[in-house]
């Protein structure tokens, strides 16, 4: 597609349930970052995947959170036995580190979990 | 990376012209200044970007201060669909032959209010 896919859109789970979140980057990016974001707060990082270098993973708030991304492709958010706290909008961004590239990211349009 | 200091709100008028400030007195040389702005219910999207020159494009324009340690985004015409919240960024783009995983840390940004 022509830009950065997030699925589902919108997820509803129970407390201790556990959720998977996918994101599609654009074709060509090598970098893809995770945000959090909170109703009504800022972005907060969680991961950043950089080609077949070690992810950085220093956002990421408990062990409850993980990612993985195959290649240069699709990367999937697990959370484990959500809390409310888990609560927000997950953003999946991509870059381009090709020659001449500023680092311009695109988003996606999120993922808005609840947990009830 | 280099911290950002903005406003936490601004107002503006249709139609009229917006300056929309940035500190970043701890800039270094290599960093480049970026800005995005979030819609409501949307992902971020980036605007614009510069690094030591004022910058145009379709979107906005970026003055930048000869010391670098400021920055002004710039809507020439406000429309109420740039209410947004305004995020000015700093980025060091690392080589590629770096390995290295370079997050993008977001502030809390200027949130600009439109009035007709």
């Amino acid at each position: 597609g022509a830009g950065v896919s997030q699925s589902p859109s919108n997820k509803v789970t129970e407390k201790g349930k556990d959720v998977e979140l996918r994101c599609d980057p654009i074709s060509g990016h090598t970098a893809l970052y995770w945000y959090r974001q909170r109703l009504g707060q800022g972005l907060e990082f969680l991961i950043y995947f950089q080609g077949n270098s070690a992810p950085d993973k220093s956002g990421l708030p408990s062990d409850r959170f993980s990612a993985e991304r195959t290649g240069e492709s699709v990367s999937t958010l697990t959370i484990q036995r959500t809390q409310q706290e888990d609560s927000a909008v997950y953003l999946c961004a991509s870059s381009s580190r090709g020659q001449g590239s500023t680092g311009e990211l695109f988003f996606g349009e999120g993922s808005r979990l609840t947990v009830l | 990376d280099a911290k950002t200091t903005q406003p936490n709100s601004m107002e503006s008028n249709e139609e009229e012209p917006v300056h929309l400030p940035c500190n970043h007195s701890t800039i270094s040389g290599t960093d480049y200044i970026h800005w995005y702005r979030q819609l409501p219910s949307q992902g971020p999207e980036y605007v614009i970007h510069g690094l030591t020159s004022n910058v145009n494009n379709r979107m906005a324009s970026l003055a930048i201060a000869e010391d670098r340690k400021s920055s002004t985004l710039i809507l020439h015409r406000a429309t109420l669909r740039d209410a947004a919240v305004y995020y000015c960024i700093l980025r060091d783009v690392p080589p590629l032959s770096s390995g290295s995983a370079r997050q993008l840390t977001f502030g809390s940004g200027t949130q600009l209010t439109v009035l007709p």
